[in-house]
């Protein structure tokens, strides 16, 4: 089945890290790419995403990612990770091709950083 | 403030038991979503909106329905809530254009007992 996937379920931290996440899918054609982020106990807040263009993209908080159509991944990253981006990261992607376009959900990554 | 609003925000409720969360948005959205979120297993799509007076099954639809009551507004009603439906269930409201992302709401925190 079509879907997207991040491998890493849990990632510890220490501050000052750099930090990678990986997220792959497994939809052929046209997709936007995004990342998603939510801080314990609110709702999901948008990190970057990706249309066209440049495929590196720059989000806010310092995050950006990567997009790398031959290998299908959305990677993000961020040089210096801080104790306040202890979050849970969801990757998503709209395929393009599939008639009404509906967001699809990664199972997410929890990222926990020690101070 | 322009948003998602959704209500209530924590639920108990006993098996067997019904009831509607309700969603709301201010921005003129045409298409509204509702996802569940469940540990280890992302968010996934329990029914969509593209458009007032359409409603299509996403992902989980089984035990769920949904009106799309006018353009703003965008309910979810378990008839008779499971255990398995204990899960926090977030709204969301996207416009129309590939150049929007979406916008959720704070979410629902729903127990069944």
């Amino acid at each position: 089945a079509q879907s997207v996937s991040q491998h890493n379920h849990h990632v510890i931290l220490s501050e000052a890290a750099s930090l990678e996440l990986g997220c792959n899918y497994s939809y052929g054609g046209t997709v936007n790419l995004f990342w998603y982020v939510q801080y314990p106990g609110q709702h999901l807040q948008l990190l970057l995403k990706y249309f066209s263009g440049d495929p590196l993209v720059k989000g806010i908080k310092g995050f950006e990612a990567e997009f790398i159509k031959s290998k299908f991944s959305f990677n993000l990253r961020k040089p210096s990770v801080q104790w306040s981006d202890t979050a849970e990261y969801f990757c998503a992607v709209i395929p393009m091709n599939t008639g009404f376009q509906k967001l699809v959900f990664g199972t997410g990554t929890r990222l926990l950083v020690s101070p | 403030n322009a948003g998602v609003t959704q209500t209530p925000k924590f639920q108990v409720l006993k098996t067997g038991q019904s009831m509607t969360l309700q969603c709301a948005q201010d921005m003129n959205h045409n298409s509204m979503y509702w996802y569940r979120q469940d540990p280890g297993m992302g968010l996934r799509l329990i029914y969509y909106s593209a458009s007032e007076g359409t409603t299509d099954k996403g992902e989980v639809p089984n035990g769920y329905n949904v009106s799309r009551l006018n353009k703003r507004e965008f309910s979810l009603r378990l008839e008779s809530a499971a255990p398995s439906q204990t899960s926090v269930y977030f709204c969301a409201s996207r416009k129309d254009g590939l150049l929007y992302g979406y916008t959720f709401g704070s979410g629902t925190r729903l127990t069944v007992v």
